[in-house]
C-alpha cells in the first residue's frame, strides 16, 4: 500500500503563515484531504480535494498540490490553530483504500 | 446537521471481539460511504476500512482482514464495526467518519464529519 509522510513538528510566529507538506507517490493519482485535532476531540476535515474548504472553516486555511506533495498553508495563524494536523487519500496500489500520514504537530509561538 | 453518534466505551479482555455502533443523522444513511478509523494513545489515525450503507459491500485494509466485520442496520441509519480477537495493542479510540463522495459513484477517502469516538481499552 501507498503511504504518506508528514515532518513530525512545524511551529509558527503568531499570525504569520506557515505550511505544512505531505509527500507519497499516491498524491501523483489523487488529490489529499487534511484534518485538524485538537487534544481530546475528533479530527475535523479543513482541505479537500483541489483546495476545497467545508463550511465553517476560515479562509486562512488552503490547500494545494504539485507532483507528490500536498501542502497545507495556514496563512496569519492563531493560537487557535495549535493542533496536530493528518493529510490522507486514496491509495493508488490498485485498492479501494485510504491512507493517513503521519501527522504534523504545529505549534503557535 | 449532519452527526455521527458512537456508542460508549468498552473494556475487553484479550480475544474478545468488540462492536462498535455508528447512528448516522441529519443525511440520507444509504447516500454515503462509511468509514472506521482508529488512533491508539499518542498516536497517529490509522484506516481500517469502508462500508457501502446501500448494498453493505465492503472494504477492510490489509492489516485487519480475517478481525474485522463491517455491517449496517438501515432501519436505524447505524454502521457497526466489530474486531474480534482483540489484543492489547488494540487499545485505542475508533472513529467512523462519514465520505464526501456519494455512493457508488464516488469514494473519495475525504472524511466530512466524524463521530465523537469510542474509546476501547483491551486489558487482562
Amino acid at each position: 500500500s501507498s503511504e504518506l509522510t508528514q515532518d513530525p513538528a512545524v511551529s509558527v510566529a503568531l499570525g504569520q503563515t506557515v505550511r505544512i507538506t505531505c509527500q507519497g507517490d499516491s498524491l501523483r493519482s489523487y488529490y489529499a484531504s487534511w484534518y485538524q485535532q485538537k487534544p481530546g476531540q475528533a479530527p475535523v476535515l479543513v482541505i479537500y480535494g483541489k483546495n476545497n474548504r467545508p463550511s465553517g472553516i476560515p479562509d486562512r486555511f488552503s490547500g494545494s498540490s504539485s507532483g507528490n506533495t500536498a501542502s497545507l498553508t495556514i496563512t496569519g495563524a492563531q493560537a487557535e490553530d495549535e493542533a496536530d494536523y493528518y493529510c490522507n487519500s486514496r491509495d493508488s496500489s490498485g485498492n479501494p483504500d485510504v491512507v493517513f500520514g503521519g501527522g504534523t504537530k504545529l505549534t503557535v509561538l | 446537521q449532519v452527526q455521527l453518534v458512537q456508542s460508549g466505551a468498552e473494556v475487553k479482555k484479550p480475544g474478545a471481539s468488540v462492536k462498535v455502533s455508528c447512528k448516522a443523522s441529519g443525511y440520507t444513511f444509504t447516500g454515503y460511504y462509511m468509514h472506521w478509523v482508529r488512533q491508539a494513545p499518542g498516536q497517529g489515525l490509522e484506516w481500517m476500512g469502508w462500508i457501502n450503507p446501500n448494498s453493505g459491500g465492503t472494504n477492510y485494509a490489509q492489516k485487519f482482514q480475517g478481525r474485522v466485520t463491517m455491517t449496517r442496520d438501515t432501519s436505524i441509519s447505524t454502521a457497526y464495526m466489530e474486531l474480534s480477537r482483540l489484543r492489547s495493542d488494540d487499545t485505542a479510540v475508533y472513529y467512523c467518519a462519514r465520505d464526501v463522495g456519494i455512493v457508488p459513484a464516488a469514494m473519495y477517502g475525504w472524511f466530512d464529519p466524524w463521530g465523537q469516538g469510542t474509546l476501547v481499552t483491551v486489558s487482562s
